[in-house]
């Protein structure tokens, strides 16, 4: 079984502030992860995933999450937030057989002029 | 050149009503899948095709058909429709079933049942 959590729902940063979003992950094998972001009335687009190798993975838009296997997490950063980083967040994971992507409920993330 | 392409952007109708929703995707992926977001934003997969074949069929009532004519496509048709019915329905197509690859999602279809 997987599962996804990501620890609040929303989260308002000031521009020019640290991005964190926290997401942490449940899958009984070793775990495929990923983040995507959705702008408001879009499809989901991928920011950054994890598959194998470097543990820190760098994506889209400033953006990158580190995979940390002892603590189950996989938290997504970015070290200046832009207005246009306003949208909705979802963490995704997928263990190796497993036969789907599972989501996380997602986060709201608000950029604060 | 749009990736995955939806039709209609929106749809409102009544209940009771059958209506279709269409996909189609312009990657040469083996894989296409059908998700259903929620108002609270809940994403969750109802189905997936591989070459053409059913491979995930979730709890989904029967009202819910889809049919993959051919690799590029794959429509979701909807019987009878009902007001839980409405939510924002999203395909998604990948390269194959393997786990390590990413979905590339369509711009949705927002249903209203009213």
């Amino acid at each position: 079984a997987q599962s996804v959590t990501q620890l609040g729902s929303h989260v308002s940063v000031s521009e020019g502030a640290l991005v964190l979003l926290r997401c942490n992950y449940s899958s009984s094998v070793p775990p495929y992860l990923f983040w995507y972001v959705q702008y408001p009335n879009q499809g989901l687009q991928l920011l950054l995933k994890y598959t194998t190798g470097a543990t820190l993975v760098k994506g889209i838009n400033g953006f990158e999450a580190e995979f940390k296997k002892s603590e189950t997490s996989f938290h997504l950063t970015k070290p200046s937030a832009h207005m246009s980083d306003a949208a909705e967040y979802f963490c995704a994971v997928r263990g190796g057989s497993a036969r789907q992507l599972t989501f996380g409920s997602g986060t709201q993330l608000t950029v604060l002029p | 050149d749009t990736a995955v392409s939806q039709t209609p952007k929106y749809l409102v109708t009544q209940m009771g009503n059958d209506k279709s929703i269409k996909c189609e995707q312009n990657l040469g992926h083996d894989t296409m899948y059908w998700y259903k977001q929620d108002s609270k934003k809940f994403l969750k997969i109802m189905f997936s095709y591989n070459n053409k074949e059913l491979i995930i069929n979730e709890t989904v009532p029967n009202r819910f058909s889809p049919k993959s004519p051919d690799k590029a496509h794959l429509n979701l048709h909807i019987n009878s429709l009902e007001l839980g019915d409405s939510a924002v329905y999203f395909c998604a197509s990948s390269q194959d079933t393997s786990s390590y690859n990413e979905q590339f999602f369509g711009p949705g279809t927002r249903l209203t049942v009213l």
